[in-house]
C-alpha cells in the first residue's frame, strides 16, 4: 500500500536553530516527491518539487533532498516567520498520474 | 492573479440537505482535485479530474460526487452530508496531472450538524 510518513509532527525550534523535517514513503514507483507549505487558515502553497534520488533543491534557508526512500527538508538558521506545517506529498509512479498522496504535516514553531 | 476560488468559505448544514462546493481556477489548467484535511489524518484526496469529462476516484471518494463540465470548474457535491462529513476541504489545480506542483484555494469549512 502507498504511505507516506512525515516525522515528527511537532517541532519547536529557537531563532537560528537548524534542523531536519522527515519524509519517508512506500510506492510502487515515484513520479515526484512535493513539499509544501501551510499556514493557518491557507491552502498550502508549493516549495519543492523533486523526482529522483541525489536531487537537491534550495529556495532561501530551505533545501529539500531525497533519496530511494526519504526526503528531509533542512532548515537552516530559521526565523519566526519560517513557523508553519509543511507537508510532504507523493505521486505513485504506478500509470495513474492523478492520484497524490499526502503525509501528516510537521507543524513548525520558531521561537525569537 | 493566478487562483483557486471556492465558494463557500464556511457553511454550518444538517445532515441530509444537499450541497454544492464550487472551485474555479483561471490557469487554464487541466487537471483539478479535491482533498479533505482532517486532524491527524492530513490531507485525503477525494476525487481529482484529468480533464473534461474526465474523472476518477481518490483516496476517500464515499458520500462525494464531482462532475468536470467546464475545464474551469471542479464543483464537489455532497448528496446526503452526514456529520462524519465534517472537515476543511481544498480545491488544486495543476496544468496536466498530479505529478506537478498545485495550486490550492483557500479552503473551505464544513460543518454538517
Amino acid at each position: 500500500e502507498d504511505q507516506v510518513t512525515q516525522s515528527p509532527e511537532a517541532l519547536r525550534l529557537q531563532e537560528g536553530e537548524s534542523s531536519s523535517l522527515n519524509c519517508s514513503y512506500t510506492v510502487s514507483g515515484l513520479r515526484g516527491l512535493f513539499w509544501y507549505r501551510q499556514d493557518p487558515g491557507k491552502g498550502p502553497e508549493f516549495l519543492f518539487t523533486l523526482y529522483s534520488a541525489g536531487e537537491e533543491k534550495e529556495k532561501e534557508r530551505l533545501k529539500a533532498t531525497l533519496t530511494k526512500k526519504e526526503s528531509f527538508l533542512h532548515i537552516t538558521a530559521p526565523k519566526p516567520e519560517d513557523s508553519a506545517t509543511y507537508l510532504c506529498a507523493v505521486g505513485p509512479g504506478s500509470g495513474n498520474t492523478g492520484k497524490l498522496i499526502f503525509g501528516q504535516g510537521t507543524t513548525l514553531q520558531v521561537k525569537p | 492573479e493566478a487562483q483557486v476560488t471556492q465558494n463557500p468559505r464556511y457553511l454550518i448544514t444538517v445532515t441530509g440537505k444537499k450541497l454544492t462546493v464550487t472551485c474555479s481556477q483561471n490557469m487554464n489548467h487541466e487537471y483539478m482535485s479535491w482533498y479533505r484535511q482532517d486532524p491527524g489524518l492530513g490531507l485525503r484526496q477525494i476525487y481529482y479530474s484529468m480533464n473534461v469529462e474526465v474523472t476518477d476516484k481518490g483516496d476517500v471518494p464515499e458520500g462525494y460526487k464531482v462532475s468536470r463540465k467546464e475545464k474551469r470548474n471542479f464543483p464537489l457535491i455532497l448528496e446526503s452530508p452526514s456529520p462524519n462529513q465534517t472537515s476543511l476541504y481544498f480545491c488544486a489545480s495543476s496544468p496536466l496531472s498530479a505529478g506537478q506542483p498545485q495550486h490550492f484555494g483557500d479552503g473551505t469549512r464544513l460543518s454538517i450538524l
